[in-house]
């Protein structure tokens, strides 16, 4: 069973810091995704990775895929108030469907 | 701008129910998803559509079933509602284009069962 295992679980921190969430899993994906949930909403879309090794920049945020297709980072320079909700990472086991990491909760405080 | 409804944003059962949650989205996609979401366990997936009438199982099927006869609507059926069916859930869908697109998701329906 493919699985992908997010860390940190629980991130807080004050405004204006960076950080870094990973995403990992023992088996290969041919792309991984990350999405952003903020309470009472559904999980939006942030970017997709295709290429091992491939980075993708969205405004603060830094996506890379691990070179390997097992893992995926999101870094996020000087952190906003905004940029709280679940972080969540979702990779294809198959043709149609998508699984998802457990998430990181982000709370930043102004 | 592309959408997602879900017909309910929080609902309130008794158990033995039969409850319907209702899923539409105007974006032409083939693929439907239903997800419940509870804290620590993440998102798990209950049923998918990949065409009209047709359903495939996810991980999490027990008790549930699904409804597909447009391409635009997507029903998940609860049979009997029972306590441990309490959860957000989540409607999603994506287009169909031989590689695997992003979801759009749904706003969800917080459901409890009492």
């Amino acid at each position: 069973t493919q699985l992908l295992e997010q860390s940190p679980q629980f991130l807080s921190i004050q405004e204006g810091e960076n950080l870094t969430v990973y995403c990992n899993s023992s088996s290969v994906f041919s792309s991984l995704q990350w999405y952003r949930q903020e309470p009472g909403e559904g999980p939006v879309l942030l970017v997709t990775v295709v290429t091992g090794g491939e980075v993708k920049k969205l405004k603060r945020l830094t996506f890379q895929f691990g070179d390997a297709r097992k893992d995926s980072s999101l870094h996020i320079t000087a952190a906003q108030p905004g940029d709280t909700g679940l972080y969540l990472c979702a990779g294809p086991p198959g043709t149609y469907k998508y699984i998802f990491g457990t998430g990181t909760r982000l709370k930043v405080l102004a | 701008d592309v959408k997602v409804t879900q017909s309910s944003r929080y609902l309130v059962k008794r158990t033995g129910e039969k409850v319907f949650l209702e899923c539409v989205q105007d974006m032409d996609h083939e693929n439907m998803f239903w997800y419940r979401q509870d804290p620590g366990l993440g998102l798990r997936l209950i049923y998918f559509s990949y065409d009209v009438k047709m359903k495939e199982k996810g991980d999490i099927p027990e008790g549930y079933s699904v409804s597909r006869e447009k391409k635009e609507r997507f029903s998940l059926i609860l049979e009997s509602a029972s306590t441990n069916q309490t959860s957000m859930y989540l409607c999603a869908s994506s287009l169909s284009t031989g590689r695997v697109e992003g979801y759009t998701f749904g706003s969800g329906t917080r459901l409890t069962v009492v």
